[in-house]
């Protein structure tokens, strides 16, 4: 019964340091995001699937990359990292549009 | 540490109240909402949904009422106990696409 699995859950980087997000759900879904969440901000959505093999822009792609190799997993990518990058990351899927969405706990970001 | 909801709107009930924590949306047109509760640390978790051919929808201790005259959407919590301090906020997604919403949450305080 896990759901929606991100590691890690947390990570500090130095400024132009390059790491990854992994996503994984084990509920089939087709759907796929990825959001950032900053104080006092709602969830921002960065990149998001629509199936294996499908990506797309959300409202704030700028630095990051993504891939959906495989259905189950949406990776994050941050190339060079920086400080305006320092955030809680969440992923969630979706059967298909308009239905629930399920979050994992969350990546906890510093960008030094 | 807390990093969310450091300015957002409080609500605080004493336990056993009802809570009714109210939402603005955006589009007119948005054909479906969802209302999720974040608690400190955590990832964004489902309450209830409904779609906008509905205006009342319940469940257990919670109901969601849509207002779409105004774009208004409430979430009601009865009995209100000490578990269900946390944000919650609404989401929803506008016709024509696969992006959900997100409002910047209400939080709510229990008092004992």
């Amino acid at each position: 019964n896990a759901g929606v699995t991100q590691t890690p859950k947390f990570r500090v980087l130095k400024t132009g340091q390059s790491m990854t997000l992994l996503c994984a759900q084990d509920m089939n879904h087709e759907y796929m995001y990825w959001y950032r969440q900053d104080p006092g901000m709602g969830l921002r959505l960065i990149h998001y699937s629509v199936g294996e093999g499908t990506t797309a822009k959300g409202e704030v792609p700028d630095g990051y990359n993504v891939s959906r190799l495989k259905k189950q997993n949406f990776l994050l990518g941050l190339e060079s990292a920086a400080p305006s990058q320092t955030s809680v990351y969440f992923c969630a899927s979706s059967y298909s549009r308009g239905n629930i969405q399920y979050f994992g706990a969350g990546t906890r970001l510093s960008v030094l | 540490g807390e990093s969310v909801g450091l300015h957002l709107p409080t609500l605080s009930v004493q336990e056993g109240d009802n809570s009714i924590i109210n939402c603005a949306y955006s589009n007119s047109a948005s054909d479906y909402f969802i209302w999720y509760k974040q608690e400190s640390g955590k990832g964004p978790q489902f309450i209830i949904d409904i779609r906008s051919n509905m205006d009342k929808r319940q469940g257990q201790r919670v109901t969601v009422l849509l207002n779409k005259t105004v774009k208004h959407l409430s979430l009601q919590i009865a009995a209100t106990q000490p578990g269900d301090s946390a944000v919650y906020f609404c989401a929803e997604i506008p016709p024509g696409t696969y992006k959900y919403i997100f409002g910047t949450g209400t939080r709510l305080k229990v008092l004992a």
